[in-house]
C-alpha cells in the first residue's frame, strides 16, 4: 500500500500568492515524522519543514507552514507569498516509528510560479 | 558548514559494468542513507549505514552494496549494471537520535546505463 499520497501532479500559482500542496499518509504507528522537501531541476533535495506526530502545533519555517490534521492523516504544505524561485518539485515524506530509519516518499507535486 | 557532497556528478556506464558512488556527510552527521530516484518518481530507499554497518535495507537486490568508513563517508556499489539502474542516486546524512533525525540530501549522482 502507498504510504504517502500526493494527488496533485502539477500546480500553477501566481507570484505573491499562496499555494497548498496536499499530502495524505498511511501508518498504524503512533510515533512518526512527516517531512517536506523541495527538488529544483538541479536535482538536489532540499529539506523544508518537519512535523512530528506528537507535535500539537503546526510547524512553520519562514514562508512554509504545515497544516497537520492527524485524524485525517493529512500534512499539507502551504507556501505563502510565492516567488519565482519556488518553482520546483515538492515531495512529502514520512518516517515511521523509532525502529524504521527510511523515508517513504510520495510521487511529488510540480509547482510552477508565474510572474 | 559543508553540506552533503557526492561524486561524481554524472556517470555513464554500459550494461554489466560495476560502479562506485561516493558520499561525504554534512559536518557533524554520523549516518548515511542512499536513495534511488527514477525519472518522474519519488526517491526509493536503498539502505542506511550507521557505525560502519548496514542498519536497514530497502527492497533492492544484492547487486547493490555499500560501505561506511570511520570518517562517516560512504560508498554505494552497484554490480552487473542493468538498463533499469539508470537513475539519480541521492545520498542523505543525518545525526542519529537527534530528535527529528532529519535527513539532508546531497546533489546526487546521475547514472546512465547504456
Amino acid at each position: 500500500a502507498q504510504k504517502i499520497t500526493q494527488t496533485q501532479p502539477g500546480m500553477f500559482v501566481q507570484e505573491k500568492e499562496a499555494v497548498t500542496l496536499d499530502c495524505t499518509y498511511d501508518t498504524s504507528d503512533q510515533s512518526y515524522g512527516l517531512f517536506w522537501y523541495k527538488q529544483p531541476s538541479s536535482g538536489e533535495m532540499i529539506f523544508l519543514i518537519y512535523q512530528g506526530s506528537y507535535d500539537e502545533q503546526n510547524a512553520t519555517e519562514g514562508r512554509y507552514s504545515l497544516n497537520f490534521q492527524k485524524a485525517r492523516k493529512s500534512a499539507n504544505l502551504v507556501i505563502s507569498a510565492s516567488q519565482l524561485g519556488d518553482s520546483a518539485m515538492y515531495f512529502c515524506a514520512m518516517r515511521e516509528s523509532s525502529n524504521d530509519y527510511k523515508l517513504s516518499f510520495g510521487a511529488g507535486t510540480t509547482v510552477t510560479v508565474r510572474a | 558548514d559543508a553540506g552533503v557532497t557526492q561524486s561524481p556528478t554524472h556517470l555513464i556506464k554500459t550494461r554489466g559494468q560495476q560502479v562506485t558512488l561516493r558520499c561525504s556527510p554534512k559536518s557533524g552527521h554520523d549516518t548515511v542513507s542512499w536513495y534511488q530516484q527514477a525519472l518522474g518518481q519519488g526517491p526509493q530507499f536503498i539502505f542506511q549505514y550507521y557505525e560502519e554497518e548496514e542498519r536497514q535495507r530497502g527492497n533492492f537486490p544484492d547487486r547493490f552494496s555499500g560501505h561506511q568508513f570511520p570518517n562517516y563517508s560512504s560508498e554505494l556499489n552497484v554490480n552487473a549494471l542493468l538498463l533499469g539502474d539508470s537513475a539519480l542516486y541521492l545520498c542523505a546524512s543525518s545525526l542519529d537520535r537527534s530528535g527529528t533525525d532529519t535527513q539532508y540530501f546531497g546533489p546526487g549522482t546521475r547514472l546512465t546505463v547504456l
